[in-house]
């Protein structure tokens, strides 16, 4: 069974400050894909990252997949209260059904 | 196109009672998920099809649970004899085939359901 875990669950943090979340897994995937998701609502993708090592920036946000491809990180620099959401890493395999992790619920403080 | 639409939003049924949740997909993408969500936790896989036929069924699906999607279109996720464990978020998602890896899903809203 391919797991995903994603650390912190929980991060609470002031306007301003910068942060890293990590996803890990002991298997491989052919991508990792980061979502994010607002209360009563669908996650929505943000990213989807490929290649072994790949860095990908959309704006303030930095994911990076690992040389390995089992695991990625989202760095977020200066975060807004905007930024709050529950922030799924979800694995890929070709043809096959994509599997989430439990999240990190951020929290940004004005 | 509008996206991924789930119908109802929101779901109250009394332990027992059945219940019926429709999805309607982008309509160009033949794969259709369903994910159930728990309060703290990521969408957990239910099951899924490629146009009419249901490729993969979870060990979470138990037979209460059915899934259809006639004709390749929209498709209904039927709960039969609903119990309190069954509150959660029910999300529909759909995706072009062979295409998953590099663009994901689109998510609906999702079905919340509360079982009293």
């Amino acid at each position: 069974t391919q797991l995903l875990e994603q650390s912190p669950q929980f991060l609470s943090i002031q306007e301003g400050e910068n942060l890293t979340v990590y996803c890990n897994s002991s298997s491989v995937f052919s991508s990792l894909q980061w979502y994010r998701q607002e209360p009563g609502e669908g996650p929505v993708l943000l990213v989807t990252v490929v290649t072994g090592g790949e860095v990908k920036k959309l704006k303030r946000l930095t994911f990076q997949f690992g040389d390995a491809r089992k695991d990625s990180s989202l760095h977020i620099t200066a975060a807004q209260p905007g930024d709050t959401g529950l922030y799924l890493c979800a694995g890929a395999n070709r043809d096959d059904k994509i599997i989430f992790g439990k999240g990190t619920r951020l929290h940004i403080l004005p | 196109d509008t996206g991924v639409s789930q119908n109802p939003r929101h779901k109250i049924t009394k332990r027992g009672q059945n219940v019926t949740f429709r999805c309607d997909p982008i309509s160009e993408h033949n794969r259709l998920y369903w994910y159930r969500q728990t309060l703290g936790q990521g969408p957990e896989f239910l099951t899924y099809f490629q146009n009419e036929a249901q490729l993969e069924k979870s060990r979470l699906l138990s037979d209460r649970f059915s899934a259809e999607r006639p004709k390749g279109s929209f498709s209904t996720l039927e709960i039969q004899r609903t119990e309190q464990g069954d509150s959660a978020m029910y999300l529909c998602a759909s995706s072009p085939h062979s295409e998953t890896v590099l663009y994901g899903y689109t998510f609906g809203s999702g079905t919340r359901l509360t079982v009293v």
